[in-house]
């Protein structure tokens, strides 16, 4: 079935520990993403990348950082992690086909993540 | 300021009524699109519709439709024949044309609880 694929599931984690939260699509799409989710706040933005080989900073980048040396996976790394990073995580895809209009970004299950 | 504004934290909804879900946004691109994801308690995101600026016609699939008032800048969902089933986290989403990505602004959603 295709769609995204994200691991782990859930994680527990010691702050300061490094972290990579992983993310692969078989869809071929051109663009990924990554958001968190926290109550109270929805959605916000972590990192995307339109293509492979280019990444972009969304809203809250700070702590996190990415790669996207190919089209399917797109890693998401929390270098030394903090109390304030506990919150769950989407990785996320879509098409961008610029001016085609309704580029619908497809979300991946979702990783549960909680740093103490 | 915010982007997307959703000003039901909560909603009930009887089974087989109608319920409208608000969203109002926020923004000086001429070309953006709006979307609408469910989340259930399973949390996954789930695409619903999708509105561009540029639509003449309300968009609907199925039991969705969204009641588009652009001079009023608010893309209300519309969900007909309530379920079950439909209870969720409903959340509202904008891309910007000219960010050039097609990274999405959420609202903090609105959960609608549907009762027998």
């Amino acid at each position: 079935i295709a769609g995204i694929t994200q691991a782990p599931t859930s994680q527990i984690l010691a702050a300061g520990r490094r972290m990579t939260l992983r993310c692969t699509q078989d869809m071929r799409h051109n663009a990924m993403y990554w958001y968190r989710q926290d109550l109270g706040l929805g959605l916000r933005l972590i990192h995307y990348s339109n293509t492979a080989g280019t990444t972009g900073k969304g809203e809250v980048p700070d702590g996190y950082s990415v790669s996207r040396a190919n089209t399917d996976d797109f890693p998401l790394t929390l270098a030394s992690a903090v109390p304030s990073q506990t919150s769950v995580y989407f990785c996320a895809s879509s098409e961008f086909l610029s001016g085609t209009g309704k580029d619908t970004q497809y979300f991946g299950p979702g990783t549960r993540l909680t740093v103490l | 300021a915010q982007k997307i504004t959703q000003t039901q934290p909560g909603m009930f909804v009887q089974e087989k009524e109608a319920v409208t879900l608000d969203c109002t946004y926020d923004t000086s691109d001429p070309s953006y699109g709006l979307f609408w994801y469910k989340q259930p308690s399973s949390g996954e995101m789930i695409f619903l519709i999708y509105q561009g600026s540029y639509d003449q016609q309300n968009a609907t699939e199925g039991r969705y439709s969204l009641n588009f008032q652009k001079a009023r800048k608010s893309a209300n969902l519309v969900i007909s024949a309530s379920q079950l089933g439909d209870s969720a986290m409903y959340f509202c989403a904008m891309r910007e044309g000219r960010t050039n990505t097609d990274k999405l602004i959420f609202g903090t959603g609105t959960r609608l609880q549907v009762f027998p």
